[in-house]
């Protein structure tokens, strides 16, 4: 049973450029949420979606960022525009429909915006 | 809005010795979890424990244990007998029973390094 899968692992872009992490949740989880890790931070949630709707975006920046999580395959984080300040470490987490369980989360992707 | 606040930015232990993280937060809400993640270098964010705010009982895991103090908004881990593979960032986390699912509420993290 594997876990929640996020990748790429590291992503460098380029100043403008688009970035565009994947997030396959855990089987039988139909939540996602998406974090953001700056250096030295806990994390700070950005989005929580279901299957084609996005529940709560209050955390996500209003501008260049967007979330969705189709009917069939991963879950996309895009940042378009990307500046130096984007650059941090992004978390996928999961959660069944209900219970009271801790999240489950993936690794991480590390973007790095030169 | 809920707060978790960590004061102890980073800790130190010598192995088999006990160490003990605080954490605090903030809610006018009565049901509540709170959680405990180990996030070492490889950056996997990992579920050490979980309280249901609704149990009086302290939850342990092995050699992870919590003191829960409601009253207080006090929720401190104890690892006892000290691994080094225990050194990591700790992080503590807060969710609302209102709804399934809530989002998580990080603290900034306390990490623990451990000394052979």
């Amino acid at each position: 049973n594997a876990g929640v899968m996020q990748n790429p692992r590291h992503l460098v872009r380029r100043r403008g450029q688009e970035a565009r992490l994947r997030c396959s949740p855990m089987k039988g989880h139909s939540h996602v949420y998406w974090y953001r890790q700056l250096p030295e931070e806990g994390l700070k949630f950005m989005v929580y979606l279901q299957k084609e709707n996005i529940i709560d975006e209050s955390g996500m920046p209003k501008e260049r960022f967007s979330a969705e999580f189709p009917k069939e395959g991963p879950s996309i984080l895009r940042i378009q525009q990307v500046v130096r300040g984007d650059s941090a470490a992004y978390f996928c987490a999961s959660s069944p429909l209900v219970g009271a369980g801790g999240y489950t989360f993936g690794s991480g992707t590390r973007l790095t915006v030169v | 809005a809920q707060t978790v606040t960590q004061s102890q930015p980073e800790m130190s232990v010598q192995e088999a010795e006990t160490v003990t993280l605080s954490c605090t937060y903030d809610t006018s809400e009565s049901d509540y979890y709170l959680f405990w993640y180990k996030q070492p270098p490889s950056r996997q964010m990992i579920l050490v424990i979980r309280q249901e705010a609704y149990k009086q009982q302290n939850a342990t895991e092995n050699r992870f244990s919590v003191n829960f103090q409601k009253a207080a908004k006090s929720f401190s881990l104890k690892i006892s007998d000290s691994q080094l593979g225990d050194a990591a960032m700790y992080f503590c986390a807060y969710r609302s029973e209102d709804q399934a699912g809530t989002a998580l509420i990080f603290g900034k993290g306390t990490t623990l390094s451990v000394s052979s």
